[in-house]
């Protein structure tokens, strides 16, 4: 059974640039999150999707958006990218999402702006 | 204020020397801790699920327990390949997990 798979793995962007991760969830999974990791803040919680509708938000600013498509399919977006949003980004699926469900991560997308 | 507080930050044992990680929280409505182990450069892998106080949970050399306020997770003879972050996490009723910033486990042979 495949694992969560996120492209690219490592990605190098300017800042003011704009950015497009991809998650796709283990098969069967229809809830997708995003997470960014940093040293200093370690794993925050940027949104949840469930069945194309976001389910909840973290205290991100509007430059973090994300979409979820009918194959359960993710999609993140930074826009106009800081340096402060190099961080690892992951996404993790579930079964049917908080609460009570173990969540599976992918290997990240590793963000650096410059 | 921190919702979920791992201690210590760090810890280094010898192969074979039992230890354990703390991992206590403020939330209410718990619904969920969880635990994960993270390598370099890696995404977290699943470990345990504890749902109640007075649960426990093995696999290996791992063992994870819980209380109303804490919950720890015991490596019994650690090996070298133990080596690695371990991350707790809680879900309270209505939101994402929440994540403590892990305890750094290197085990030296």
């Amino acid at each position: 059974k495949a694992g969560v798979t996120q492209t690219p793995r490592y990605l190098i962007k300017t800042r003011g640039q704009q950015v497009t991760l991809s998650c796709s969830p283990i098969s069967g999974h229809r809830s997708v999150s995003w997470y960014q990791q940093t040293p200093g803040q370690g794993l925050q919680f940027l949104f949840e999707y469930f069945s194309e509708t976001q389910r909840n938000k973290g205290n991100f600013p509007g430059r973090f958006s994300g979409r979820q498509f009918s194959n359960s399919r993710s999609e993140m977006n930074v826009s106009t990218l800081e340096l402060g949003d190099s961080a690892l980004y992951l996404c993790a699926s579930s079964l049917v999402g908080t609460p009570n469900t173990e969540a599976f991560f992918g290997q990240g997308t590793r963000l650096t702006v410059v | 204020e921190d919702q979920v507080t791992q201690s210590p930050e760090a810890l280094r044992l010898q192969e074979g020397e039992s230890s354990s990680l703390n991992c206590s929280y403020t939330v209410s409505g718990l619904r969920g801790l969880f635990w994960y182990r993270q390598d370099p450069g890696k995404g977290p892998e699943f470990l345990f699920t504890l749902y109640s106080a007075g649960e426990e949970k093995e696999k290996e050399r791992l063992k994870a327990t819980l209380t109303k306020k804490e919950s720890f997770l015991h490596i019994t003879a650690p090996k070298p390949e133990d080596s690695a972050t371990y991350l707790c996490a809680v879900n309270q009723a209505g939101t994402a997990l929440i994540f403590g910033k892990g305890t750094t486990l290197s085990v030296s042979s």
